[in-house]
């Protein structure tokens, strides 16, 4: 079974500070992870995924994330905050493995993150 | 290209009714998902639908179902609601491809008050 862990469901940075938000996964195949941003009254944006290669990818907005499996772990990050950061932020895993099954995303519970002036 | 499109935005039912909810997934994309968001369980996936075809299912109740049309429309129906069923449902499309995983777009959903 796969499960998604998200350390802090709050957490509140200053304008221009780095952001960390940190993801831990649990899999037993070779994971697909992803972190999705959700704005208020909005859907899921995707803003970078893992699936195979590198494993510092980059996504959109200045937003990056390395993935370590020796730690299990898919923390995303920002050099620098900005007032439009302020959302809530999504970790999944997908049970993908190759095949043409899309496969079922299993999120962590979610962080929601705070800009302040 | 247009998103993903849910309707309605917005549904207030009474416990006991059966609501239906649409999706029309992006143009090209087979494969339509499923989920509910609530603030106690968070993100839980419901369902997948490719070729009108269920071939994934979570962990919920019979008195959840969808269906997908031929054009990869999805409905997602829910019988007889509940107060817990009260929730945001998103919807996500994305296309198929042997060997190549293709990421899930999401709808804005659709947010339903069970009273």
């Amino acid at each position: 079974a796969q499960s998604v862990t998200q350390l802090g469901s709050h957490v509140s940075v200053s304008e221009g500070a780095l952001v960390l938000l940190r993801c831990n996964y649990s899999s037993s195949v070779p994971p697909y992870l992803f972190w999705y941003v959700q704005y208020p009254n909005q859907g899921l944006q995707l803003l970078l995924k893992y699936t195979t290669g590198a494993t510092l990818v980059k996504g959109i907005n200045g937003f990056e994330a390395e993935f370590k499996k020796s730690e299990t772990s898919f923390h995303l990050t920002k050099p620098s905050a900005h007032m439009s950061d302020a959302a809530e932020y999504f970790c999944a895993v997908s049970s993908y493995h190759g095949s043409s099954n899309t496969g079922k995303l299993i999120f962590g519970q979610g962080t929601t993150l705070q800009v302040k002036p | 290209k247009a998103g993903v499109t849910q309707t309605p935005r917005y549904l207030i039912k009474t416990r006991g009714q059966q609501v239906t909810l649409s999706c029309s997934p992006i143009s090209g994309h087979r494969s339509v998902s499923w989920y509910q968001q609530t603030p106690g369980q968070g993100l839980q996936f419901l369902f997948e639908y490719f070729s009108e075809t269920q071939r994934n299912k979570g962990n919920f109740p019979g008195r959840f179902s969808g269906r997908q049309f031929s054009n990869s429309r999805s409905e997602m129906n829910v019988s007889t609601l509940e107060l817990g069923d009260s929730a945001l449902y998103l919807c996500a499309s994305s296309l198929v491809g042997q060997g190549v995983y293709n990421e899930q777009f999401f709808g804005p959903g659709t947010r339903l008050t069970v009273l």
